[in-house]
């Protein structure tokens, strides 16, 4: 059984770093290309972040370049987003996802992180 | 980017009765591959999302055959032939065909 699981959610203040982690089993994950996705409460899902397979390929939304970065380690199968500079809008419950577009999709139960004083 | 426009947004239906979802893309999602890389999503209350439809019109394994996609280019189509209880939650479509990557607003769909 694949299972993505986040880690890492907390409250913290604006302006805070934080650094989520997904950890995977059940996958080949160094053949799988992972992103972050979120979802402010109430609202919709917003795609964040994409690494490749290798981690030599990453693409950013708009919302988050400059202040977030993704990583991943497919020695220990994780996958990282570190957060910096965080706003209030940054808000929302993150999940790691492979969405799936030439394979299987699968995501977490995701984290939540909130950014408030 | 590619805006990922979704309608109705709120989509009360009759249990047994049909629905319909669509959504257009600001840009045709054809890859340079030829395929065209248009997922829809179901999320359940107080649940993860889950693909329903790869590729247009690819079922994912497990959902039931109520469920269809179809459409090409920029318009594309959502459908589920009789709507039952469990189908409550909201859906969307997510191309992934250009960076970055786009979900439409979400599709409520609610019991009547």
């Amino acid at each position: 059984e694949v299972q993505l699981v986040e880690s890492g959610g907390a409250l913290v203040q604006p302006g805070g770093s934080l650094r989520l982690s997904c950890a995977a089993s059940g996958l080949t994950f160094s053949s799988s290309g992972i992103n972050w996705v979120r979802q402010a409460p109430g609202k919709g899902l917003e795609w964040l972040s994409y690494i490749s397979s290798s981690g030599t390929t990453m693409y950013y939304a708009d919302s988050v370049k400059g202040r977030f970065t993704i990583s991943r380690d497919n020695a220990k199968n994780s996958l990282f987003l570190q957060m910096h500079s965080l706003r209030a809008e940054d808000t929302a419950v993150y999940y790691c996802a492979r969405l799936g577009f030439k394979g299987s999709s699968y995501w977490g139960q995701g984290t939540l992180v909130t950014v408030s004083s | 980017e590619v805006v990922m426009t979704q309608s109705p947004l709120s989509l009360p239906v009759t249990l047994g009765q049909p629905a319909s979802i669509s959504c257009r893309s600001s840009q045709s999602l054809v890859y340079s591959d030829g395929n065209t890389y248009l997922n829809w999503f179901q999320q359940r209350p107080g649940q993860s999302p889950r693909r329903l439809i790869y590729k247009v019109s690819n079922r994912d394994s497990g959902v039931p055959d109520r469920f269809s996609g179809s459409g090409s280019g920029t318009d594309f189509t959502l459908k589920i032939s009789r709507v039952e209880a469990e189908d409550v939650g909201v859906y969307y479509c997510l191309q992934g065909t250009h960076w970055p990557r786009t979900f439409g607003q979400g599709t409520k769909l609610e019991i009547k």
